[in-house]
């Protein structure tokens, strides 16, 4: 079973219709993630969460809003959805890490379709 | 000026060629660096560290030039398999943040 999981893994909406991707893992890791890549952008950081009810926003986190649930569960939202917004959505945990090198584990992605 | 920069490629190589990627990066307070292998349409993950001294795993050997703030990935006896993207990933000053550049795509050639 996968380390990291992401539901759905693709999806298709409309504008101005809420949407939730939701992240799971198993590696027992306290720090999550949310990514958007774009073709030509590499990834870019929309949230970030240290432990359970600890939010920090990224660069991008205009139009995105997360909720850490628990440990393992950390959910992406768009409140309303524009086409903007179409992109693949990863989500990634890590643990602090000896030294500071904290190698993040990617789950397998969501790709958003905003029509 | 983007905080990591790479060749976008692709470079299109033969198996069995050697193939090296640059990437700059901008932030000189840079702490630890990284490549990571992107397959289409799939996850990014870890391919390796990139240590001051250079380290070298395998086929593979990363070189950091922290006074040129210049990261290198070189990949020897290419194989049809080293087809991804590469992605060169920088960690900054803070403990969390890891600044991804846009990804250099190799296609290995039988």
């Amino acid at each position: 079973d996968a380390d990291v999981t992401q539901t759905p893994r693709n999806r298709i909406t409309k504008t101005g219709k809420r949407i939730m991707l939701e992240c799971s893992q198993t590696k027992g890791h306290d720090r999550m993630y949310w990514y958007r890549q774009d073709p030509g952008l590499g990834l870019r950081l929309i949230y970030y969460s240290f432990d359970v009810k600890d939010i920090n926003k990224g660069e991008i986190s205009d139009g995105y809003s997360v909720s850490r649930q628990a440990q393992a569960k950390f959910s992406l939202s768009l409140e309303s959805a524009i086409p903007n917004q179409t992109a693949l959505y990863f989500c990634a945990t890590s643990d602090f890490g000896t030294g500071g090198h904290n190698e993040q584990f990617f789950g397998p992605g969501t790709r958003l379709t905003v029509l | 000026r983007k905080e990591v920069e790479q060749d976008p490629g692709p470079f299109n190589v033969p198996e069995g060629a050697t193939v090296a990627f640059n990437c700059t990066y901008s932030n000189s307070a840079s702490q630890s660096f990284f490549w990571y292998r992107q397959d289409c349409r799939k996850e990014p993950k870890l391919l390796m560290s990139v240590y001051s001294s250079g380290n070298e795993d395998g086929r593979f050997t990363a070189q950091l030039n922290r006074a040129s703030q210049y990261i290198s990935l070189l990949i020897r006896d290419s194989k049809l398999s080293d087809s991804a993207t590469y992605l060169c990933v920088v960690k900054g000053d803070s403990s969390y943040k890891l600044i991804f550049g846009s990804g250099t795509r190799l296609l290995v050639r039988p």
